[in-house]
């Protein structure tokens, strides 16, 4: 089974903090993505990566960066939390292909008070 | 560019019921649609998806869902529902290069 670990569950920080969201897959797979999701208006794509040290901006990158380091590993840093970055953070892993499906992580509740 | 309609935020179904959630592309090629399942507190799981050939696809759990180009629509469909069905159901189109784009979700409840 593909597994998709997010280093926390449930986070709570301070505006202006710097934070760091951790994605960690099992499965090899080259491409990875991470997501914001907000009641009402689905999934909305913040970043993905295709391949070690590689990055491209998705539809809201703004008040974000991302790093992929390792293979496995893909991290979204939040550089100054603000409140409106409040929102469940959703990571995925895909194989290269594109028809492959996304494995999805448990997700990491934020908030920013 | 690829977008999604979903055009129902909520239904409740009686258990054993039949279901039917609606879901609307605009794409100009032929597209590729995946249909995915989020329980509470999780992420999402996909329950099928079709990229070619037979336009009713089978999925996971006893889904199955009907690709219709005269219609642009991907609707998903079960025959009996169960409790266990109760969750939020995202309907997607693949947006090139393995990346999709989500609807905004239907929720659905299940009345025993």
């Amino acid at each position: 089974d593909v597994k998709v670990t997010q280093s926390s569950r449930y986070l709570v920080k301070r505006t202006g903090e710097k934070v760091f969201l951790e994605c960690v897959q099992d499965m090899d797979h080259e491409n990875m993505f991470w997501y914001r999701q907000d009641p009402g208006l689905g999934l909305r794509l913040i970043y993905f990566s295709y391949d070690v040290k590689m990055k491209e901006k998705g539809d809201i990158p703004e008040g974000y960066s991302v790093s992929r380091e390792k293979k496995e590993r893909f991290s979204l840093i939040l550089e100054s939390a603000s409140t409106n970055q409040t929102s469940m953070y959703l990571c995925a892993s895909q194989s290269a292909g594109e028809v492959e499906t996304q494995y999805f992580g448990p997700g990491t509740r934020l908030l920013v008070l | 560019a690829q977008s999604v309609t979903q055009p129902d935020i909520h239904i409740t179904v009686s258990e054993g019921a039949s279901l039917e959630l609606r879901c609307n592309y605009s794409y100009g090629a032929t597209p590729y649609l995946f249909w995915y399942v989020q329980s509470p507190g999780q992420g999402l799981q996909l329950l099928l998806k079709y990229f070619s050939g037979d336009t009713l696809v089978q999925g996971i759990k006893g889904f199955e869902a009907e690709f219709k180009r005269s219609q642009s629509s991907f609707n998903l469909r079960k025959p009996s529902v169960h409790w266990s069905d109760a969750a939020e159901y995202f309907c997607a189109v693949g947006a090139g290069a393995g990346k999709s784009t989500f609807g905004d979700g239907t929720t659905l409840t299940v009345k025993p």
